[in-house]
């Protein structure tokens, strides 16, 4: 099955560094990728699309200064996490659904997560 | 405004039964929903889809079904096992572009 890899799965960083999360799709290519953010024991909220080859589109409320998202090649994806503060500690979590056949055969595929902490 | 929902933050059911999670929607303009399962510190797992056009769809021991009308899908698991227990995750979009979660509900299947 498609296979969505995440990398790291935890980081730990100093307040005011950037940290940047990879996602590629392993076994398929992806036009559209998303970027979820999950706190303890809340659902997963949708950051925003990224686009391979054009800009991403933000949800309300997140800083695209913030949290730069880069989708370069149809299989990687990335957000970048400027001047990490405390706040920003959290679960970053990618997905894909592949760029093939109808969305009705192709769900979206979830990294394993990646867990922000700053201290 | 939360426009996908789950009411039941959690719910335990004994092994062999039926396990019944619910969920609301309240976007009408939703045409595709999912179900998803997460473990902590884990990416979520794809279980099973339905489009608008289907009220029912069933892959082995999960079965989801959809009433348009109530905006309302529910996702059976029958006979549970413990394996089952994690948090499910009731998902839609519209148009096949992103996807919204609603809260989940923690299954806890009893030997």
């Amino acid at each position: 099955g498609a296979v969505v890899s995440q990398h790291p799965s935890w980081v730990i960083c100093k307040s005011g560094t950037s940290v940047k999360i990879e996602c590629r799709s392993l076994d398929f290519q992806a036009t559209t990728m998303f970027w979820y953010r999950q706190f303890p024991k809340q659902s997963l909220m949708l950051m925003a699309t990224s686009n391979e080859g054009s800009k991403a589109t933000y949800e309300q409320g997140v800083e695209k200064d913030k949290f730069l998202i880069n989708h370069a090649s149809l299989t990687l994806s990335t957000l970048t996490v400027t001047s990490a503060h405390p706040e920003d500690s959290s679960f970053y979590i990618c997905s894909a659904r592949p760029t093939w056949g109808r969305a009705d055969n192709s769900p979206l595929h979830f990294g394993n997560g990646t867990r922000l902490t700053v201290t | 405004d939360q426009q996908v929902k789950q009411n039941s933050p959690s719910l335990s059911v004994q092994e062999g039964r039926i396990s019944i999670l619910n969920c609301d929607y309240t976007n009408s303009m939703f045409d595709y929903f999912l179900w998803y399962k997460k473990y902590p510190a884990e990416g979520p797992t794809f279980l099973i889809s339905i489009s608008s056009i289907k009220d029912k769809n069933e892959d082995g021991r999960f079965t989801v079904f959809l009433n348009k009308s109530a905006k309302h899908l529910s996702l059976h698991i029958v006979p549970s096992q413990p394996g089952d227990s994690a948090v499910y995750f009731c998902a839609a979009s519209t148009n096949y572009d992103k996807v919204i979660f609603g809260p989940g509900t923690s299954l806890s299947v009893i030997p």
